[in-house]
């Protein structure tokens, strides 16, 4: 059964760059059949899609980010990772990191998700 | 961007009521869509992929149905256990989910 678990800092300062790494275990990150992705829900709000990586480096980005968000592979460490620039209070969120599939698409496996706070 | 809308915003209802929630896609998706069910304090879970497809594992009072702009997920006999957020979420261009749907304890 594939588990992912997100790990990082759980407050962040105004301006600076939020940092977060998703570890996957019992299933290879290098598997050409899945993509694996970010998604954040602020406090009692709706689910935001960030982005999303395939093995091989390639990416794709929600552009409501406005190229704050950068999306890494580490296929040695079978994790991946995300980095947001620039945060403000408007960033304040639980993340989330899931496994997509190639087939339908969705998210099927998700992290329990981690909390970040942007405050000084 | 393609946005999603959902109705109802929120429902009350009782076990075993068939519950109906509708999402909306502002352009056609074909059949590009999933549904997720979410507790308070969990991760989203995946119900159902490709608009009516049952992600395995999920029992069968859950099912999916529509193609193009129009689709909904049906809980034929409401148990305990699906008093919850449901989102729908789009996988035809760059995902994006809709507002969610409140269930609760009418």
């Amino acid at each position: 059964q594939v588990q992912l678990q997100e790990s990082g800092p759980g407050l962040v300062k105004p301006s600076e760059t939020l940092s977060l790494a998703c570890n996957v275990s019992g299933g290879s990150i290098s598997s050409s059949t899945y993509y694996w992705g970010w998604i954040r829900q602020p406090p009692g709000k709706g689910l935001e899609w960030i982005g999303t990586i395939y093995y091989s480096g390639s990416t794709s980005y929600n552009p409501s980010l406005k190229s704050r968000a950068t999306i890494s592979v580490d296929t040695s460490k079978n994790q991946f990772s995300l980095k947001v620039s620039s945060v403000t209070a408007a960033d304040t969120a639980v993340y989330y990191c899931a496994r997509r599939g190639t087939g339908g698409r969705s998210f099927d496996y998700w992290g329990q998700g981690i909390l970040v706070t942007v405050s000084s | 961007d393609i946005q999603m809308t959902q109705s109802p915003s929120s429902v009350s209802a009782s076990v075993g009521d068939r519950v109906t929630i509708t999402c909306r896609a502002s352009q056609g998706i074909s059949s590009w869509l999933a549904w997720y069910q979410q507790k308070p304090g969990k991760a989203p879970k995946l119900l159902i992929y490709a608009a009516s497809s049952l992600q395995s594992g999920v029992p069968s009072r859950f099912s999916g149905s529509g193609s193009g702009t129009d689709f909904t997920l049906t809980i034929s006999s409401l148990q305990p256990e699906d008093f919850a957020t449901y989102y729908c979420q789009q996988a035809n261009s760059i995902p994006t989910f809709g507002p969610g749907t409140k269930v609760d304890i009418k």
